[in-house]
Formats: C-alpha cells, structure tokens, sequence
C-alpha cells in the first residue's frame, strides 16, 4: 500500500526553539492533515492543505502542501512546553479513497 | 457537541473473549473509520464506511468485523480476541471520502491477556 515518510521519529529541543518535520510520499496527494497527539488522548487537528503551494497557519505553527504534491511540512515556532506530544501527517492520493498516516514525529521539549 | 464518542475507554479481555467497541459521531458526517495504533505503527486503517449501509477493508481487517447500524454509529467487533490485537483503537469521521479533514475519538485501550 501506500505509504509516507515521516522524519525525524524524534526531536528533543529546548524551550524557545524553532521545529520543522516533514512527510514525504511516493504518490501525488490531494490532501495533507497535520496532527498533534497527547498522551492518552485521540490525534487533534491541527492544519488541513488542499492545495499544491498552500501556506497555512494555526497561531505558531505553519505547515505547507508542497509544490510537487508529494511533500508537506510543519514548522513550530518558539516551542513552548504544551507542544510535546506526538505529531502525525495524514494524506490521501489523487483518486484514494483513504488517508494514509506517517509515522509521527515525537517532539520533547527540555525547559 | 460531543464530536466523536467511542466507548469503552479500557477494557481488558481473554483470549477467546469477544466484544464489540462502541462509536458514535453527532457531526453528521457520512464517512466513519476504525484504525488501530501499535508503538512505532503509526495509524493502520481496519474498516471504513464511506457512507450508511456500506463497509468497506482497509489494511488490517483480519479478525474483525464492523456494522454501519446508522449515519451516526459505526461498531467494530472482534468475535474471538487474541493477544495480536491489544492496542489502542480509534474511531474517526469524515464529512466525505475526500478533500475532508477527519475527526478522531479519544480512543479505546484494549489488552488481550
């Protein structure tokens, strides 16, 4: 099946810093979901992009469908401790009918 | 406004054992989803719905079953529990099958013993 790369698994970073992790695919994709998963808890989302190009925002973070349809980014900036959890990319090719899902990116954040 | 309500939140079984996992969705959406989570597995898709009265396999769909009893519930049935299946189970939604977001519930913490 399909499948996307997510990277980095994992990113320790003091408070203050700037993050970005990535999720590449194989195939072109329509879709692109970002998110975030605390202990416990169910996957919450964060930005959804539906368009190559698209630059969108939710407060401090910024994620991008990239231009090729077979990329995306998520950047934080100035981490803050709440940001630790898990972040998940979800995304679905042109023509699928499911979302498939990277396989997270653990953020811990040092005070 | 609850969202998507799943229900247990544990529940612990024996081998053999068979239970039905709950999920309900007040968002009006037409397509529900089962997925299961393992440590470093990410979401793997069990069953879908696209829409009332349709099921469909996803990537893991052995030793499962699901009824689409309505718009709003979508149940997940294991007829005979094995240890292979203790994880964590989420439902989520979609108002369709594309160019949606989904909406995940809290989730439900199964243990197979």
């Amino acid at each position: 099946g399909q499948q996307l790369n997510q990277s980095p698994q994992s990113m320790f970073i003091q408070e203050g810093e700037d993050v970005s992790m990535n999720c590449t695919s194989s195939s072109i994709f329509n879709t692109w979901l970002w998110y975030k998963q605390d202990p416990g808890e169910g996957p919450v989302l964060l930005i959804a992009l539906y368009k190559a190009g698209e630059l969108t925002s939710n407060g401090r973070l910024t994620a991008q469908f990239g231009i090729t349809r077979k990329d995306s980014f998520l950047n934080i900036s100035a981490s803050i401790p709440s940001d630790v959890g898990i972040y998940f990319c979800a995304g679905q090719a042109q023509g699928a009918q499911k979302l498939v899902f990277g396989q997270g990116t653990r953020l811990t954040i040092n005070p | 406004n609850a969202g998507v309500t799943q229900t247990p939140k544990f529940q612990v079984l024996k081998t053999g054992q068979s239970m039905t996992l709950q999920c309900a969705q007040d968002m009006n959406h037409n397509s529900m989803y089962w997925y299961r989570q393992d440590p470093g597995m990410g979401l793997r898709l069990i069953y879908y719905s696209a829409s009332e009265g349709t099921t469909d396999k996803g990537e893991v769909p052995n030793g499962y079953n699901v009824s689409r009893l309505n718009k709003r519930e979508f149940s997940l049935r294991l007829e005979s529990a094995a240890p292979s299946q203790t994880s964590v189970y989420f439902c989520a939604t979609r108002q369709r099958l594309m160019n949606t977001e989904a909406f995940f519930g809290q989730g439900t913490r199964l243990t197979v013993v």
